[in-house]
Formats: C-alpha cells, sequence, structure tokens
C-alpha cells in the first residue's frame, strides 16, 4: 500500500518570505514523487517531481522540492513566496510498479501582501 | 494545442438520472484517471485504465461505470446508484510512470 500525508490544511505567510509546505510519504520499494498546484475551480497542474537522482529538484515558478528517503519526506519549497502562490497543493506517490498514484488532502497556501 | 479536456463544464442531474462525463486527451498517453473531489478535501480515485478496453476500479468505484474504447477517450457515467454525486470531478492522463495531466473539471450538482 501506499500513503501521502500533509500534516498541515493550512500555510500562512508573508509575501517575500521563504515557504515550506510538507510532505511524507509511505511506499514498497522506490517511490516517485510529485507536487501539483491548484486554483479555485480548475483542474490541477504539475510543478515538480523527484524519480532518481539528485535529491533536490527544480520546477515551475520557482519552487523546487528536496526528497530525503531517511525521513521519507519531499518537502515542496520557495525562496520568495508571491501573492499569486496563493492556492491548494497536492503531494503524491506511487511505486513504480504501480499504476496509480496516491494524493494527499492537500494544502490550502496563502501569501498575504 | 495538447491536452486534455472535459465537458460539460457545468452538470445537473435530477434523482435516477444517469448522467455521462466527457474525457478527451491528445496527447498519447495510455493511462487515464477519474478522480472525484469534494469541497476541502483531497482527489479520491474512481476508475483508472492503463490500456485500451481495460480499466480497474479505485478507491470509490461505487455508483460509476467508465468505458476504454479508444485510447484518446474515457468518458465516466455517474448511475443512479451513486446516492450523493454533487462533487468537482477531475480527468487525468499520463504516459507511463510520470506526470498527470489534469483536465478543467466538470461540477455536478443533483437537483
Amino acid at each position: 500500500a501506499q500513503s501521502v500525508a500533509q500534516p498541515e490544511d493550512q500555510v500562512n505567510v508573508a509575501e517575500g518570505n521563504p515557504l515550506t509546505v510538507k510532505c511524507t510519504y509511505s511506499v514498497s520499494g522506490n517511490p516517485y514523487l510529485f507536487w501539483y498546484v491548484q486554483y479555485p475551480n480548475r483542474g490541477l497542474q504539475f510543478l515538480l517531481k523527484y524519480i532518481t537522482g539528485d535529491n533536490l529538484v527544480k520546477g515551475s515558478y520557482g519552487f523546487e522540492a528536496e526528497f530525503n528517503k531517511s525521513q521519507t519526506s519531499f518537502h515542496l519549497k520557495k525562496p520568495s513566496a508571491l501573492v499569486s502562490d496563493s492556492a491548494l497543493y497536492f503531494c503524491a506517490v506511487r511505486n513504480t510498479n504501480a499504476g496509480k498514484s496516491t494524493f494527499g488532502d492537500g494544502t490550502t497556501l496563502t501569501v498575504k501582501p | 494545442d495538447g491536452g486534455i479536456t472535459q465537458s460539460p463544464k457545468y452538470l445537473f442531474r435530477k434523482e435516477g438520472q444517469n448522467v455521462t462525463l466527457s474525457c478527451e486527451q491528445n496527447l498519447n498517453h495510455d493511462a487515464m484517471y477519474w478522480y472525484r473531489q469534494d469541497p476541502g478535501q483531497g482527489l479520491r480515485l474512481i476508475y483508472y485504465s492503463q490500456i485500451v478496453n481495460d480499466f480497474q476500479k479505485g478507491d470509490i468505484a461505487e455508483g460509476y461505470s467508465v468505458s476504454r474504447e479508444k485510447k484518446e477517450s474515457f468518458p465516466l457515467t455517474v448511475t443512479s446508484a451513486q446516492k450523493n454525486p454533487t462533487a468537482f470531478y477531475l480527468c487525468a492522463s499520463s504516459s507511463y510512470g510520470n506526470e498527470q495531466f489534469f483536465g478543467p473539471g466538470t461540477r455536478l450538482t443533483v437537483l
């Protein structure tokens, strides 16, 4: 079985400050890890993924995430938050043989001016 | 443009009625997925298909049915057996092991 936990329902940061959205996972074998963003009444958009290689992954819109195998975490980060980053963020995991991904419950990020 | 489309954007269902949500992709992806999203909640997998003419139940398949007769198309039927169908429905596709591409969603409301 595979599972994802996003421990924070809500994250609030001030514009210009760094942001972190947390994700931990459980999966047998090697994980494929993904971050997606959803704006109101829209579908999800892919931000970045970890398949193999460098533990620090860079993605769209200045976001990055660090894969930590010992802590089974894949936290999303951005050095300087923008008001336009305010949205719902989902972490997802699948193992190399699974036909489907498992999504976390989502974290609402609010960036205040 | 390559992408994934869903129609209609809004759909209203009367009690006891079956309705079908359309999902089409021109990305040449083998895998397609249907998710349900309720307000303030995450995504729950309804059905998925990894190849034409084959599909598997997800976590909440009861009251739903699908078909995969063509690679490009994966329609979802919400049957009268689904007692609480009001939700936002998202379709997605992917090539094996890679990220999913999502459609814009269909919002279904029971009258």
